[in-house]
């Protein structure tokens, strides 16, 4: 069975410009969840999607958002980039319900950087 | 706010030694997760651990989740340079979310 695969590895950016991340889910699992990684904040939630629609939401500003398509795939979206986004950001799938018991299975993430 | 508290957040040991990493909180959690991960990859599932008392082996790393469900260790034995990574927990809380704890960082020196 595929893992979660995430595109692109590697972002360059400059500010204020806006950038698309995608992720696919692990075939059959329905629940995707994105968060940011950094060396001083470690792992943040940023927003989980379940069937189309957002689940739950982190602490981030409007400037983040995401979706996810019928075919459990999801992109999520960040505008006005600013340095501080430079970061890690990593997609983790689960199949959320059907299941004894939850985990989740991350990609191998997208290094974006803001210059 | 459920909170998981990661011990120590740092270690350095040499090859052969063993060590033990905690993960702690307040909060019962439905299931505890431990993920290794190497610089600029994603966090990769070593063991889910579910039942109060209950002791996975995985090779060299025994995990243990406690009676009560609001802790867990993971222990290494031997440890190895290829053990070096960020170990992570997180806790299921019921299926609504996840929360991480901040991570151990592990270095084993040849």
């Amino acid at each position: 069975k595929a893992g979660v695969t995430q595109t692109p590895r590697y972002l360059i950016k400059t500010r204020g410009q806006q950038v698309t991340l995608s992720c696919s889910p692990i075939s059959g699992h329905r629940s995707v969840s994105w968060y940011q990684q950094t060396p001083g904040q470690g792992l943040q939630f940023l927003f989980e999607y379940f069937s189309e629609t957002q689940r739950n939401k982190g602490n981030f500003p409007g400037r983040f958002s995401g979706r996810q398509f019928s075919n459990s795939r999801s992109e999520m979206n960040v505008s006005t980039l600013e340095l501080g986004d430079s970061a890690l950001y990593l997609c983790a799938s689960s199949l959320a319900g059907g299941a004894r018991y939850n985990e989740q299975f991350f990609g191998p993430g997208t290094r974006l950087t803001v210059l | 706010t459920q909170l998981l508290e990661q011990s120590p957040q740092f270690l350095s040991i040499q090859e052969g030694e063993n060590l033990t990493v905690y993960c702690n909180s307040s909060s019962v959690f439905s299931s505890l997760q431990w993920y290794r991960q190497e610089p600029g990859e994603g966090p990769v599932l070593l063991v889910t651990v579910v039942t109060g008392g209950e002791v996975k082996k995985l090779k060299r790393l025994t995990f243990q989740f406690g009676d009560a469900r609001k802790d867990s260790s993971l222990h290494i034995t031997a440890a190895q340079p290829g053990d070096t990574g960020l170990y992570l927990c997180a806790g299921d809380n019921y299926g609504q979310n996840f929360v991480f704890g901040p991570g151990t960082r592990l270095s084993v020196l040849p």
